[in-house]
């Protein structure tokens, strides 16, 4: 089993849609929860990040963690064609010099207008 | 403000050929990292440099080496290249929470 699994997708949606993307982890040490954004051919960026359960809210962004389920989603309200990228979930364990991430393998998401 | 820049964007090598590709962060960041992102497996680890002066293997050391040269530039060296190391490759950086990446180099090995 991975230490982290992500829904592979792809996923279509049409604008204004509120999509839901999950993944779920088994290491227990993880503590930090990122997700990123990966637009064709760029690097990824940081969407947002958490360490604690509960809910992180961040303009349309939603970003949920459950660690007693080892479950975490990230949630986009009203969804738009800029919106269409790829989303990879990452898990560390800690902070500091050796912060090394664990990655999802990632899903595309397409808005459509 | 560049962030992480990585040289070259674009390489074809042949197999067996030899080839750096050159990293460097501007945001004084101390820990720096190299992945691989292939379909279908995501982005994997190949080595990452703590601090200055340190480097250690990730999850797919084997046909790399690493330099960390000082604090900004980290290096990744591919000494025969083989077709199994076509892919594209990510620079990072990282302070806390936050682990910014370059563009990317994209490696075929022919």
């Amino acid at each position: 089993q991975k230490e982290v699994e992500q829904d592979p997708g792809p996923l279509s949606v049409p604008e204004g849609a509120i999509v839901s993307l999950n993944c779920t982890y088994s290491n227990s040490a993880f503590q930090y929860f990122m997700w990123y954004r990966q637009y064709s051919r760029k690097g990824p960026e940081l969407l947002m990040y958490t360490y604690s359960s509960g809910n992180k809210e961040d303009g349309r962004f939603t970003a949920q963690v459950d660690k007693s389920s080892k479950y975490i989603s990230l949630f986009i309200r009203d969804s738009q064609p800029s919106d269409s990228a790829t989303y990879l979930c990452a898990m560390s364990g800690n902070t500091g010099a050796n912060s090394k991430l664990t990655f999802g393998k990632g899903i595309t998401l397409s808005v459509r207008p | 403000n560049a962030g992480v820049t990585q040289t070259p964007k674009f390489q074809v090598l042949k197999t067996g050929q030899s080839m750096t590709l050159q990293c460097a962060q501007d945001m004084n960041h101390n820990s720096m990292y190299w992945y691989r992102q292939d379909p279908g497996m995501g982005l994997r680890l190949i080595y990452y440099s703590a601090s200055e002066g340190t480097t250690d293997k990730g999850e797919v050391p084997n046909g790399y080496n690493v330099s960390r040269l000082n604090k900004r530039e980290f290096s990744l060296r591919l000494e025969s290249a083989a077709p199994s190391q076509t892919s594209v490759y990510f620079c990072a950086s990282s302070e806390g929470l936050g682990t910014y990446f370059g563009a990317g180099t994209r490696l075929s090995v022919l």
